[in-house]
């Protein structure tokens, strides 16, 4: 099946600093990126959608200038967590998806990110 | 959006089936039934989808009601790694924004 790679897989920062994250699919063209972020017992909760070289669709109460999305070319998205602060401290998660018909999503692994 | 309603957990003994329900009393007529997986500490990953027929694949199979109100996904013999969250998800026809709910805990017994 398609894979979903993400880096790193776990990070911690300072509070105030930015952080990267990078998603890619490795074997297929990826016409749209989903980022999507989940608190320990939860779910996912969807925080924004990428299309290859058009800006970010941000779910309702996600803030476009602190999550800082990036969908550059059809196999790399990436999402900027801008002057982090402890309550960002989550599991980031990505997901590709062709975007075609009934599609599946393929996710990638997640990235822990822990905000001291 | 239509919305599914799935039991907050289930358990099941290793190697035996396993029926995991969903139900969709307000399915739209072009609405998909997903249904994915998260293993702990992991992305979900894709189990199976239908529309009305049952499906099988070599992960599970997806029994889908006459009225489409509700579907069941089954494990046919269930290992300890498929202990996750299984989460029933309606998609429309080229609409990938998809939503999760609370999904389904399954613990499996030795």
């Amino acid at each position: 099946g398609a894979v979903v790679s993400q880096h790193p897989s776990r990070v911690i920062c300072k509070s105030g600093t930015s952080v990267k994250i990078e998603c890619r699919s490795l074997d297929f063209q990826a016409t749209t990126m989903f980022w999507y972020r989940q608190f320990p017992k939860q779910s996912l909760m969807l925080m924004a959608t990428s299309n290859e070289g058009s800006k970010a669709t941000y779910e309702q109460g996600v803030e476009k200038d602190k999550f800082l999305i990036n969908h550059a070319s059809l196999t790399l998205s990436t999402l900027t967590v801008t002057s982090a602060h402890p309550e960002d401290s989550s599991f980031y998660i990505c997901s590709a998806a062709t975007g075609r018909g009934t599609d599946t999503q393929y996710f990638g692994p997640g990235t822990r990110l822990t905000v001291l | 959006d239509a919305k599914t309603t799935q039991p907050n957990s289930m358990e099941s003994n290793e190697e035996e089936p396993v029926h995991l329900p969903c139900n969709h009393s307000t399915i739209s007529g072009t609405d998909y039934i997903h249904w994915y997986r998260q293993l702990p500490s992991q992305g979900p990953e894709y189990v199976i989808h239908g529309l009305t027929s049952n499906v099988n694949n070599r992960m599970a199979s997806l029994a889908i009601a006459e009225d489409r109100k509700s579907s069941t996904l089954i494990l046919h013999r269930a290992t300890l790694r498929d202990a996750a969250v299984y989460y029933c998800i309606l998609l429309k026809y080229n609409n990938n924004d998809m939503r999760f709910g609370a999904g389904t805990r399954l613990t499996v017994k030795p």
